[in-house]
């Protein structure tokens, strides 16, 4: 089945360091993946949607500065967060879309990448 | 606006008893709406999608647009059950909307 490998799974770094995350689709090309953002005992936000060859689309409230986003092939994308602070620390999970198999699997999701920063 | 509402954060269960996860929705368009299952330590996994109408592990989910619902039910609950369920609408743009989850704790 389609496998999303993220990494890494687990970070922690000092505040004002910049932390590369990477989503890559292992068996399948994604044009499009999302990034979510998970704080403890909730759900799943949005932050954005990543699109191969062209700008990443953010939803509301997330800071494009912040949070840069690179979708350069079509089986990886990353997530900078740039100038990391404490409260930026979280649980950052993405998603890939396979269009071949769209009906069964909308998204197949990475494990995570849980962030500390001190 | 989008929104998906799981109105229980926990819910505890007994082995071999009915369960139903409720889910409602609030959304403009036709729906399309999905169940996901987190496992301890786990990945998110899809566990049904209401277009395809199966019966996932025993699972089933109906969508009700009177009362904009699509609440997850097993009738008999098993312990390998225990996990976080997710409730998400898609919308035409294609993302995905989550519910807060609700943590299912079936015990023996």
């Amino acid at each position: 089945g389609a496998v999303v490998s993220q990494h890494p799974s687990w970070v922690i770094c000092k505040s004002g360091t910049s932390v590369k995350i990477e989503c890559r689709s292992l068996d399948f090309q994604a044009t499009t993946m999302f990034w979510y953002r998970q704080f403890p005992k909730q759900s799943l936000m949005l932050m954005a949607t990543s699109n191969e060859g062209s700008k990443a689309t953010y939803e509301q409230g997330v800071e494009k500065d912040k949070f840069l986003i690179n979708h350069a092939s079509l089986t990886l994308s990353t997530l900078t967060v740039t100038s990391a602070h404490p409260e930026d620390s979280s649980f950052y999970i993405c998603s890939a879309r396979d269009e071949r198999s769209t009906y069964n699997q909308p998204q197949h999701f990475g494990d995570g990448t849980r962030l500390s920063i001190l | 606006a989008q929104r998906v509402t799981q109105p229980e954060k926990l819910l505890s269960v007994f082995k071999g008893a009915p369960v139903e996860l409720k889910c409602n929705y609030s959304y403009s368009g036709s729906p399309e709406l999905f169940w996901y299952v987190q496992y301890s330590r786990q990945r998110l996994q899809l566990l049904l999608r209401h277009i395809s109408r199966e019966s996932i592990k025993g699972f089933t989910a109906d969508l009700n647009k009177g009362e904009t619902s699509f609440h997850l039910k097993k009738p008999f609950a098993q312990e390998e059950d225990s996990a976080m369920y997710y409730c998400a609408l898609m919308s035409g743009s294609e993302k995905l909307v989550f519910g807060k989850g609700t943590k299912l704790t079936v015990n023996p």
